[in-house]
């Protein structure tokens, strides 16, 4: 594709039910980020993805929180039992070769009442 | 805390330049982002610098890195009403992960 998309650009989920947000990264692209940006504040690093190596979940705030991703092509964020806490947009970045900069999608705006 | 950290607001006339500054912690980042982010909207890349370079020069858009000093900059030449934004500076660590800063509000004044 032309970009990184993401789906729903949108959710509004009542506390307690798990959501789950998709990730099309660029065509070819091996490594795929997941970032969490909460209002008015900088890039929270949860996930990345490379190849078929294992990934690095460092940033994955607790264990509500999981990512797959299938071969080099969508991955999925599904947070379970979400809290308040959890409102903020989640952004999907790619990068192909080493080092190449990341493309980010536009965004999951996520909102738990 | 931040291992990045950017000044949160600017204010700047039409017309004038813009200069966004940055400060990093890693001495080993290989590479350095400047990300654009307007409303309701993801992260543009803007330029990046590779770290053994002083000064990368990108039509409007001029980075200079301290390396020294850790210290990265943006200027704007002739800033425009469209590039009120949010502005993100990055450093690439371990080369793959990237710390961001908090990201720095641009408003442009007529």
């Amino acid at each position: 594709g032309a970009g990184v998309s993401q789906s729903p650009s949108n959710k509004v989920t009542e506390k307690g039910k798990d959501v789950e947000l998709r990730c099309d990264p660029i065509s070819g692209h091996t490594a795929l980020y997941w970032y969490r940006q909460r209002l008015g504040q900088g890039l929270e690093f949860l996930i990345y993805f490379q190849g078929n190596s294992a990934p690095d979940k460092s940033g994955l705030p607790s264990d509500r929180f999981s990512a797959e991703r299938t071969g080099e092509s969508v991955s999925t964020l599904t947070i379970q039992r979400t809290q308040q806490e959890d409102s903020a947009v989640y952004l999907c970045a790619s990068s192909g070769v080493r080092n190449s900069p990341l493309h980010f999608g536009n965004g999951t705006r996520l909102t738990v009442t | 805390g931040e291992d990045v950290e950017q000044s949160l607001f600017l204010s700047v006339r039409e017309g004038d330049s813009s200069v966004i500054n940055c400060t990093y912690t890693d001495s080993s980042s290989t590479y350095l982002y400047w990300y654009k982010q307007e409303p309701g909207a993801g992260l543009q890349l803007l330029t990046y610098i590779f770290s053994n370079m002083d000064m990368k020069q990108d039509q409007r858009l001029t980075v200079l890195l301290n390396k020294k000093d850790k210290h990265l900059s943006l200027r704007i030449a002739d800033t425009q009403t469209g590039d009120s934004a949010i502005y993100f500076c990055a450093e690439a660590l371990r080369d793959y992960k990237l710390s961001f800063g908090a990201g720095t509000t641009v408003t442009v004044r007529a």
